[in-house]
């Protein structure tokens, strides 16, 4: 069980958006920053997000993040073939002092 | 570039012990805190532990507590998971991974990643 609850799965079709929602808790989302990871499959994770919705340098703006009290969303606009991956929500827990995770989203593109 | 190098999984029987090691490159690494995390076959991402920058502080999951010690050698750019008492519940693929922001902890440089089996 993840601290983080996250969809198991989400699907649209190419170019289409989706969104994927993180839900935690005031001792983790609720008073911290929320990350968001893309993981392909047989890679390790990229960052996508950090600061709630801030993009590293080369992660196209397709991809944003948002967050309201204990919850975060993920968002994902022109969906491509190349964005079908697992993608993880996480944050630092306050009450644990430990880094959480939720239990990824699969997206597939239809 | 940014390199990271994960090393020293393999098989070992339940109660041993291992050492991870990453090797870091292309960056200062002294500037950065440095993270492990595991992902069990076919299961989602797990944070197991990391240390600050100056190794000041340290932080670990619950489960590993008191049977997993992280550390880190600046002057070999290198951190290391120290894994005693392992359990099968501990296989799994270990990322060494660089903590990039100040805000909270967030891992923007992985390794490939070293496989841990554990099994009699």
């Amino acid at each position: 069980q993840s601290v983080l609850t996250q969809p198991p799965s989400v699907s649209a079709a190419p170019r289409q958006k989706v969104t994927i929602s993180c839900s935690g808790s005031s001792s983790n989302i609720g008073n911290n920053y929320v990350v968001w990871y893309q993981q392909l499959p047989g890679t390790a994770p990229k960052l996508l997000i950090y600061d709630n919705n801030q993009r590293p340098s080369g992660i196209p703006d397709r991809f944003s993040g948002s967050k309201s009290g204990t919850s975060a969303t993920l968002g994902i606009t022109g969906l491509q073939t190349g964005d079908e991956a697992d993608y993880y929500c996480g944050t630092w827990d306050s009450s644990l002092s430990a880094v959480v995770f939720g239990g990824g989203t699969k997206v597939t593109v239809l | 570039q940014v390199q990271l190098v994960e090393s020293g999984g393999g098989v070992v029987q339940p109660g041993k012990s291992l050492r991870l090691s990453c090797a870091a490159s292309g960056f200062i690494f002294n500037n950065y805190g440095m993270g492990w995390v595991r992902q069990a076959p076919g299961k989602g991402l797990e944070w197991v532990a990391l240390i600050w920058y100056d190794g000041s502080k340290k932080y670990y999951v619950d489960s590993v507590k008191g049977r997993f010690t992280i550390s880190r050698d600046d002057s070999k750019k290198t951190v290391y998971l120290q894994m005693n008492s392992l359990r099968a519940e501990d296989t799994a693929l270990y990322y060494c991974a660089r903590d990039y922001c100040s805000s909270t902890t967030c891992y923007d440089y992985w390794g490939p990643g070293t496989l841990v089996t554990v099994s009699s």
